[in-house]
């Protein structure tokens, strides 16, 4: 079965700390992988997106994410917070099979404080 | 160039109603999804339309309809509602069917339906 799973459903980290959200997916053949962030009462903002190529993905705001293909992974890293990265993440993946539409992790609720 | 756009932003309905949600795609975008986000928990897949055809549909029951218009703008009717339908429903657009990974979705802001 197709699955998408967040490790880490809150994270609580200190301004300036560095965060790391954990992404599993399950598939054997190759995945299109993308994080969305989602700020209070809104709606998903694209922050990368992995299709081929380097693993290692450089998105908005700072954000990077790593791409490993053995261990079917897809973690969401940034070195340093700030106030303003408090919000939802969501990992999703395309996959082939249903290669109309995306699947979304539980989410991971980021709260950074001072 | 406009972003994708959604009305209402917020609507209460009552149990047994029928509500019509409504969907601007991002210009040059010919492909809207929709999702069903409950509290708590990530994006649903619902549907998919690609030239006013839908082309693939999730685990959501038939009184969940859709539409697209020759505009690429769409709309999401739910009919029956239940109080398990309350939830923010997320429309996305995408530049084609063929370019749904390598173009990425553009997420609106969602409309918040309560059904009491």
């Amino acid at each position: 079965a197709q699955s998408v799973t967040q490790l880490d459903s809150q994270v609580p980290v200190f301004e300036e700390a560095p965060v790391e959200l954990r992404c599993n997916y399950s598939s054997s053949v190759s995945v299109y992988l993308f994080w969305y962030v989602q700020y209070p009462n809104q709606g998903l903002q694209l922050l990368l997106k992995y299709l081929s190529g380097s693993t290692l993905v450089k998105g908005i705001n700072g954000f990077e994410a790593e791409f490993n293909k053995s261990q079917t992974s897809f973690h969401l890293r940034k070195p340093s917070v700030h106030i303003s990265d408090t919000a939802e993440y969501f990992c999703a993946v395309n996959y082939p099979s249903n290669d109309y539409k995306l699947s979304f992790g539980a989410g991971t609720t980021v709260t950074v404080r001072a | 160039e406009t972003g994708v756009t959604q009305s209402p932003t917020h609507l209460i309905k009552t149990r047994g109603q029928q509500v019509t949600l409504r969907c601007s795609s991002q210009s040059g975008h010919n492909t809207v999804s929709w999702y069903q986000q409950a509290l708590g928990q990530g994006p649903q897949f619902i549907f998919q339309y690609y030239r006013e055809e839908e082309n693939g549909r999730g685990n959501f029951p038939p009184r969940f309809s859709g539409l697209q218009f020759p505009n690429y703008s769409s709309e999401l009717n739910v009919n029956a509602l239940e109080l398990d339908d309350s939830a923010l429903y997320l429309c996305a657009s995408s530049a084609g069917v063929e370019s749904r990974g390598n173009y990425g979705y553009t997420f609106g802001s969602g409309t918040r339906l309560t059904v009491v």
